[in-house]
């Protein structure tokens, strides 16, 4: 079976820039999570959504996070303008529910230089 | 929220049981203990939890105090494989919608 699958695994881009990370959950799981990893902060949650609707993004650091889930197979994670800070490692999780164990992506390291 | 305490790291050597200590003394009624572990460059994955009873599953056992006020991780048999960063959380669905608040976490060395 295939996991969660995030893309692109890697990026590399200049302050300023739009960055899109993208995340496909697990078949049938109707709950998507976006987590962000670094050395200082650790591992946060940043929103979550049930059923395709956002449930709690009250970890999304600003304005220039934003995060879509247009149906239930598809997820993004954008940023606009991308600052240096926002280098990290973005882990997206999907679960059948949003009390069930959740099933971590690969990842995207990203790097803003 | 309530607060989970481990030590920052620990070592191992292949093939011997490990401990992994896990202190949360603030504790609700309805909190889970669950334990993610995270391999090396690799997203975290789910290990085992529990809410009163000892549990049991093919990669982990947990202990649980008779106050809750502490659990315990137990690989019976460490392999090089389950170096990781461990991590126990404290999880209440009713209360904060199923969320996952990381600290942070054990660091499993395991030597050959």
């Amino acid at each position: 079976d295939a996991g969660v699958i995030q893309s692109p695994r890697h990026e590399v881009t200049e302050m300023g820039q739009e960055v899109t990370l993208r995340c496909k959950p697990i078949s049938g799981h109707n709950s998507l999570f976006w987590y962000r990893q670094t050395m200082m902060r650790g591992l946060e949650l940043l929103i979550y959504f049930n059923n395709n609707v956002p449930i709690d993004d009250s970890g999304m650091p600003e304005d220039r996070f934003s995060a879509k889930m247009p149906n239930a197979s598809f997820s993004t994670l954008k940023i606009q303008p991308s600052e240096p800070r926002d280098s990290a490692v973005y882990f997206c999780a999907s679960s059948l529910a949003y009390q069930e164990t959740q099933y971590f992506g690969p990842g995207t390291r990203l790097l803003v230089l | 929220d309530a607060k989970t305490t481990q030590p920052n790291s620990m070592e191992s050597n292949e093939e011997e049981p490990v401990h992994l200590p896990c202190n949360h003394s603030t504790i609700s009624g309805t909190d889970y203990i669950h334990w993610y572990r995270q391999l090396p460059s690799q997203g975290p994955e789910y290990v085992i939890h529990g809410l009163t009873s000892n549990v049991n599953n093919r990669m982990a056992s947990l202990a649980i105090a008779e106050d809750r006020k502490s659990s315990t991780l137990i690989l019976h048999r460490a392999t090089l494989r389950d170096a990781a960063v461990y991590y126990c959380i404290l999880r209440d669905v009713d209360n904060q919608g199923g969320k996952l608040i990381f600290g942070q976490g054990t660091e499993l060395s395991v030597k050959p």
